[in-house]
């Protein structure tokens, strides 16, 4: 399995500043034939299913705010917030689809207002 | 616009087996994998494998071989999901998952529309 890591597992950010969440595959989930990275990033707000922010790594949903950014490759990769909103409030997931065996999640980061 | 409605909560004895529905509207329905992803009460989300509508072919996690099933019917645009042998570890909301094109190895992009889920307890 490929096993994702995000970190931290918490994070507490003031309205308006940058937050800035991490995951970390086992594995390269670069497709090198296509160079494209297997990874997307998912925002769950209490009593809601998950909502796809990003894709490809770097590539935002249709709708999603611009303040919302995928970075990485390989191995390592980022979601930013530029500027928390209190709608941000929310629990955020990476997974990779490079593999089936099986498609595999982060364990979430907490991201709260401070 | 898209939607995936699912069916409502159950509540299951140890050993009992359970299905879930998920009917699908405001696409075309082959076109798309249908997956399955489970989240159990304060925890993450646990991917259980996908159906392909158009040829009824299936993938499923390791973990849940032999014990879960996905079947569709193309006629009435729904997807079906079967978990057997019930344990309490099973208690968790199963989520219905709009995902485009996968081969046996990776899949094409993220997951982009989700069910609002059904709640499956198991509890003797």
């Amino acid at each position: 399995d490929i096993v994702v890591t995000q970190s931290p597992d918490s994070l507490a950010v003031s309205l308006g500043e940058r937050a800035t969440i991490n995951c970390k595959s086992s594995q390269s989930v670069l497709y090198t034939s296509n160079n494209k990275n297997y990874l997307a990033w998912y925002q769950q707000k209490p009593g809601q299913p998950p909502k796809l922010l990003i894709y490809w790594a770097s590539t935002r949903e249709s709708g999603v705010p611009d303040r919302f950014s995928g970075s990485g490759s390989g191995t390592d990769f980022t979601l930013t917030i530029s500027s928390l909103q209190a709608e941000d409030v929310a629990v955020y997931y990476c997974q990779q689809y490079y593999s089936t065996s099986p498609i595999t999640f982060g364990q979430g980061t907490r991201l709260e207002i401070k | 616009q898209v939607q995936l409605v699912q069916s409502g909560a159950e509540v299951k004895k140890p050993g009992a087996s359970v299905k879930v529905s998920c009917k699908a509207s405001g696409y075309t329905f082959t076109d798309y994998y249908m997956h399955w992803v489970r989240q159990a009460p304060g925890q993450g989300l646990e991917w259980m494998g996908w159906i392909n509508p158009n040829s009824d072919g299936t993938k499923y996690a390791q973990k849940f071989q032999g014990r879960v099933t996905m079947t569709r019917d193309t006629s009435i645009s729904t997807a079906y999901m079967e978990v057997s042998r019930l344990t309490s570890d099973d208690t968790a909301v199963y989520y219905c998952v709009r995902g485009r094109s996968c081969t046996s190895t990776s899949c094409y992009g993220g997951f982009d529309n989700w069910g609002r889920g059904t709640l499956v307890t198991v509890s003797s």
